[in-house]
């Protein structure tokens, strides 16, 4: 059972923002908040993870709902490498495999 | 420095049949996870194997499926008896911790004819 929701597609152009949902009604007070993405023909890769508080780094920005049961990816100028599946889990500080479900992800198309 | 590595990057085999897919971890990484991707869909955990704790092994589809992690780097799923529906890209990934980030090899794809 997925612990979390995204749409399925989006698409977005070239150098603009993009931001990419997700729902996670039923996070835990322990459960991080972590981003992958997967270029095609390719094993994913890390975007961002959060707890609690907004993130930057590099790639993008991630932010957290005050409830938590939501976030959003944010890549600030979408370039055509960006496109990907971009998938949203959830992990259990505890450790163990609970949460390791990937789901579908969300399809990001660019446009040049 | 070296990222994880699978080997081989792609295998054809005969119905009933078995295979072995081999990960390499990164070193030093307590975790290693084994996932399963079909065609056009996201990735099915398979196994979680970490320290010297017993695997979880919750994911697995059926008993013809097993992996082992030996000396707590090396790991091998073992597939027996191949069917067609187990054709896919096997994606191992390891991790510092639990709940770390976790980097992807660039995957099995094994096809069963």
């Amino acid at each position: 059972d997925a612990k979390t929701t995204q749409p399925n597609s989006m698409e977005s152009n070239e150098e603009e923002p993009v931001h990419l949902p997700c729902n996670h009604s039923t996070i835990s007070g322990t459960d991080y908040i972590h981003w992958y993405r997967q270029l095609p023909s390719q094993g994913p890769e890390y975007v961002i993870h959060g707890l609690t508080s907004n993130v930057n780094n590099r790639m993008a920005s991630l932010a957290i709902a005050e409830d938590r049961k939501s976030s959003t990816l944010i890549l600030h100028r979408a370039t055509l490498r960006d496109a990907a599946v971009y998938y949203c889990i959830l992990s259990y500080s505890g450790g163990g495999a609970d949460g390791l479900t990937f789901g579908k992800g969300t399809h990001l198309i660019i446009q040049p | 420095g070296a990222g994880v590595s699978q080997s081989p990057s792609n295998k054809v085999t005969e119905k009933g049949k078995d295979v072995e897919l081999r990960c390499d971890p990164i070193s030093g990484h307590t975790a290693l996870y084994w996932y399963r991707q079909s065609l056009g869909q996201g990735l099915e955990f398979l196994i979680y194997f970490q320290g010297n704790s017993a695997p979880d092994k919750s994911g697995l589809p059926s008993d013809r499926f097993s992996a082992e992690r030996t000396g707590g780097s090396v790991s091998t799923l073992t597939i027996q008896r191949t069917q067609q529906e187990d054709s896919a890209v096997y994606l191992c990934a390891s991790s510092l911790a639990p709940i770390k980030t976790q980097y992807f090899g660039p995957g099995t794809r094994l096809l069963v004819l």
